[in-house]
């Protein structure tokens, strides 16, 4: 079936600096990703779609300069965290276009 | 705007037991339905869906779920519960069934006693 790889599983970054978090769609053209974030013990919250060859569409709250969404491909979508704050401390996951497919998710810490 | 209401944020049950977790959903039309399951550390799993037709649903792992349009409710149920079922549940509503946002309920922790 098809997957979503999500790449990396973890990471530890100092404050200030950016990381960023893909997720590749293995058989299938995601026109569409979504992104979500987890708190500790909490829901998924939506904080955007990316869709390909055009911006991202950001939820209400949601910094678009500090998570910056990139969709150059229809199997690649990427999220950068810039200038992490220990705040921004949390486990990201992607999803396909379809309703099926997360990926594994991306737990981080900002120390 | 759509909403998802799991009443219950922790349930214990024993191996073997039957499990049934609750779900309300509040939207305008008719949804979309889901269900996940999310081992710590790790992504979702789908467990089932319901789009239309027969309100009663057949998913993985011997999980059923029922959809009752006059409760607004979408109930996930297991006749024996094992332990590899101790998990976080989430249930999910959508608008359409692919491409779609989808709203989360709170998610449900289970823990399975032996």
């Amino acid at each position: 079936g098809a997957v979503v790889s999500q790449h990396p599983s973890w990471v530890i970054c100092k404050s200030g600096t950016s990381v960023k978090i893909e997720c590749r769609s293995l058989d299938f053209q995601a026109t569409t990703m979504f992104w979500y974030r987890q708190f500790p013990k909490q829901s998924l919250m939506l904080m955007a779609t990316s869709n390909e060859g055009s911006k991202a569409t950001y939820e209400q709250g949601v910094e678009k300069d500090k998570f910056l969404i990139n969709h150059a491909s229809l199997t690649l979508s990427t999220l950068t965290v810039t200038s992490a704050h220990p705040e921004d401390s949390s486990f990201y996951i992607c999803r396909g276009s379809t309703e099926a497919f997360f990926g594994q998710g991306t737990r981080l810490t900002v120390v | 705007a759509q909403s998802v209401t799991q009443p219950d944020i922790h349930i214990t049950v024993s191996e073997g037991a039957s499990l049934e977790l609750r779900c309300n959903y509040s939207y305008g039309a008719t949804p979309y339905l889901f269900w996940y399951v999310q081992s710590p550390g790790q992504g979702l799993q789908l467990l089932l869906k319901y789009f239309s037709g027969d309100t009663l649903v057949q998913g993985i792992k011997g999980f059923e779920a029922e959809f009752k349009r006059s409760q607004s409710s979408f109930n996930l149920r297991k006749p024996s519960v094992h332990w590899s079922d101790a998990a976080e549940y989430f249930c999910a509503v959508g608008a359409e069934a692919a491409g779609n946002k989808l709203t989360f309920g709170g998610g449900t922790r289970v823990l399975v006693k032996p």
